[in-house]
């Protein structure tokens, strides 16, 4: 069965900490791919990144980077230098290569409170 | 702005009745999802079409239903609403709706029934 864990619920941090994000994952296929969203209060849900089963490389985008690891399905996203803005809800989902359909399997989400 | 409009934004009913949502995808799109966000269930997938046909069913109560136009508009329809309905209720398009395709996601729709 295609599952995504964040065990992580809620997570506190200080502006300037740098925070990690879990996302762990299970599914049959060897071919899927993995994305991560971002709600803030606001409530519209933001694409950060899509990556696939076939491309372990870590990935950088500014204060954001993403750790993805095969042997131990998981998609772990870091935070730098984390700032007030960062306060949102994250989402990790998972998608299956069936040419038929794109069914997303989200993960709970994790909130994060960046406090001044 | 992801492209994806919805509408309307909020909407207050009562237990009983029926509502109609609304969804543009992105230009281009073809695919257009609904889910279902509330506080104790997190984002639940309840539907996708594709080119104005069903392609894949989530957990879509059967008091739900859904279609997609030529225009390639969507609507969700919920009907005999209970207060467990209550929910943020999202669209999303994609390109082709294959699996490497990012959804991008609307606005949402607050639904609360009273």
């Amino acid at each position: 069965a295609q599952k995504v864990t964040q065990a992580q619920t809620e997570i506190s941090v200080v502006e300037k900490e740098d925070v990690t994000l879990d996302c762990v994952y299970e599914t049959r296929d060897t071919t899927y791919y993995l994305f991560w969203y971002k709600q803030p209060p606001s409530g519209e849900l933001v694409f950060l990144i899509r990556r696939n089963s076939f491309d372990e490389q870590n990935e950088i985008s500014g204060r954001y980077s993403w750790n993805f690891q095969k042997s131990t399905s998981s998609f772990n996203f870091t935070i730098t230098a984390s700032q007030v803005v960062d306060s949102a809800v994250y989402f990790c989902a998972l998608s299956e290569a069936n040419r038929n359909f794109n069914k997303f399997y989200f993960g709970s989400g994790t909130k994060l409170n960046v406090k001044p | 702005d992801s492209g994806v409009t919805q509408t309307p934004k909020h909407l207050i009913t009562a237990t009983g009745q029926r509502v109609t949502l609304r969804c543009s995808p992105r230009s281009g799109d073809l695919s257009v999802y609904w889910y279902q966000q509330s506080l104790d269930q997190g984002l639940q997938f309840l539907i996708q079409y594709y080119n104005g046909e069903e392609r894949a069913k989530g957990n879509i109560l059967e008091r739900f239903s859904a279609q997609q136009f030529p225009d390639l508009h969507s609507e969700l329809n919920l009907s005999s609403l209970e207060l467990g309905d209550s929910a943020l209720y999202f669209c999303a398009s994609s390109g082709r709706g294959l699996a490497y395709n990012e959804q991008f996601f609307g606005p949402g729709t607050r639904l609360t029934v009273l």
